[in-house]
């Protein structure tokens, strides 16, 4: 069983609509989570990341995670055709003896069509 | 411009002959690490480096080699490369001050058939 779980879609949604993209994890000591986003042929970029649970906002993207539940969020509002890629989600430790080594989600495929 | 600069970009050789893919960074970066990306499985690290000399395996480090001898730099080695190493590799460094690694620079991608 995969540490990180993560739907890989594709998610097709239509411009204007609210993007919803989730993972689930086993792992109850990761305490950093983060999402990128990845173009095709692109190496992926840093969206949001949070180490508490509740939500962050930024902009259009909203991350969301629930430790109890070992689950984390990313909404995107007003989705644009530009914000088609692949989403992925990653997650790491904060203890020093395990610090480097993240984990990530397969990534969610979105296609927001005009 | 902070770039991670990766070559080369593709790369095609048969089973058996070593091969070495570059990576360099200019942010002065104490952490790099490289991982492979493949369908339905994501990213999945292979090896990761806190600083020179110093290095780590990741997830699924069997049949790759690395180096770290400089801060910028850090190679990933194939000695005897095989069919199901074909895969697109990203090499990626970050901050290890914070220990929070909210910021990973990751390059362009090599994507690599193994014949």
């Amino acid at each position: 069983q995969k540490e990180v779980e993560q739907d890989p879609g594709p998610l097709s949604v239509p411009e204007g609509a609210i993007v919803s993209l989730n993972c689930t994890y086993s792992n109850s000591a990761f305490q950093y989570f983060m999402w990128y986003r990845q173009y095709s042929r692109k190496g992926p970029e840093l969206l949001m990341y949070t180490y508490s649970s509740g939500n962050k906002e930024d902009g259009r993207f909203t991350a969301q995670v629930d430790k109890s539940s070992k689950y984390i969020s990313l909404f995107i509002r007003d989705s644009q055709p530009s914000d088609s890629a692949t989403y992925l989600c990653a997650m790491t430790f904060l203890t020093t003896d395990s610090w480097g080594k993240f984990q990530f989600g397969a990534g969610t495929q979105v296609v927001v069509t005009p | 411009e902070a770039q991670v600069t990766q070559n080369p970009r593709y790369l095609i050789t048969v089973t058996g002959k070593k091969l070495t893919v570059t990576c360099s960074q200019n942010m002065n970066h104490e952490y790099m690490s490289w991982y492979r990306q493949d369908p339905g499985l994501g990213l999945r690290q292979i090896y990761y480096s806190m600083n020179v000399e110093v290095t780590d395996k990741g997830d699924v480090p069997e049949g790759y080699k690395v180096s770290r001898k400089e801060k910028r730099n850090f190679p990933l080695i194939l000695e005897s490369p095989s069919p199901n190493q074909t895969s697109l590799y990203f090499c990626a460094s970050g901050l290890e001050a914070t220990r929070s690694g909210e910021k990973l620079f990751f390059g362009s991608g090599t994507q690599l058939s193994v014949l």
